[in-house]
């Protein structure tokens, strides 16, 4: 079955560093994958998404997230957080046989001055 | 604007008491979906649907329903039999195919009390 792992349930940085947050999937073939983020109570919003082509996706906001099969890896960076990136980050994958999204549990980022 | 609306934020229901959580959207979207959000579980699927007057159980659709008559809109029922519907719900929609985003509404939080 399809699944999503987010290792890190909780990440805290200084503002201006850099940021990587995990995320590994389990797919039997080349994924639908998504990056989206939740401020408190609030809906999601997608960052970026990779269906095929340049491993290397750009998102909104400065993100950034690669693809590698080798490690079923799509790990979302970011060069120096801003506080305004505080928030709740999802990772998602597209199950093509199902027309299904499934999500991570999520990694809170937190962010200090 | 278009957009996905939910409705209300906030909903208090005593125990043994169905409720309808309303969805709406203006974006032409096929697909629509409702997800359940608990703190360190991620987004649960409950129910889908990819086109009018047909609709699928998702992960955890257990004393939930829905109904999909419009296009324009996907409500749930919280049913009685739902053991523990304190939670957060979204409502999602999308063109139907994997590889288009999934816009998200605000969120409705569902207290029993």
């Amino acid at each position: 079955a399809q699944s999503v792992t987010q290792p890190d349930i909780h990440i805290t940085v200084s503002e201006g560093a850099s940021l990587e947050l995990r995320c590994n999937y389990s797919y039997g073939a080349t994924p639908y994958l998504f990056w989206y983020v939740q401020s408190p109570g609030q809906g999601l919003q997608l960052l970026l998404k990779y269906f095929s082509g340049d491993t290397l996706v750009q998102g909104i906001k400065g993100f950034e997230a690669e693809f590698k099969r080798s490690q079923s890896s799509f790990n979302l960076r970011k060069p120096s957080v801003h506080w305004s990136d505080a928030a709740e980050y999802f990772c998602a994958v597209g199950s093509y046989n199902t027309d299904k999204l499934i999500f991570g549990t999520g990694t809170r980022l937190q962010v200090f001055p | 604007d278009g957009g996905i609306t939910q409705s209300p934020k906030y909903l208090f229901r005593k125990e043994g008491q169905n409720v309808t959580l309303s969805c709406e959207q203006n974006l032409n979207h096929d697909a629509m979906y409702w997800y359940r959000q608990d703190p360190g579980q991620g987004l649960r699927l409950i129910y889908y649907s990819q086109i009018v007057n047909d609709f699928q159980k998702g992960d955890i659709a257990e004393g939930y329903s829905v109904s999909r008559e419009k296009k324009e809109s996907f409500p749930l029922t919280v049913t009685s039999a739902q053991k523990n519907p304190t939670a957060f719900y979204l409502c999602a929609s999308s063109m139907g195919d994997l590889n288009t985003e999934a816009f998200f509404g605000q969120g409705t939080r569902l207290t029993v009390v």
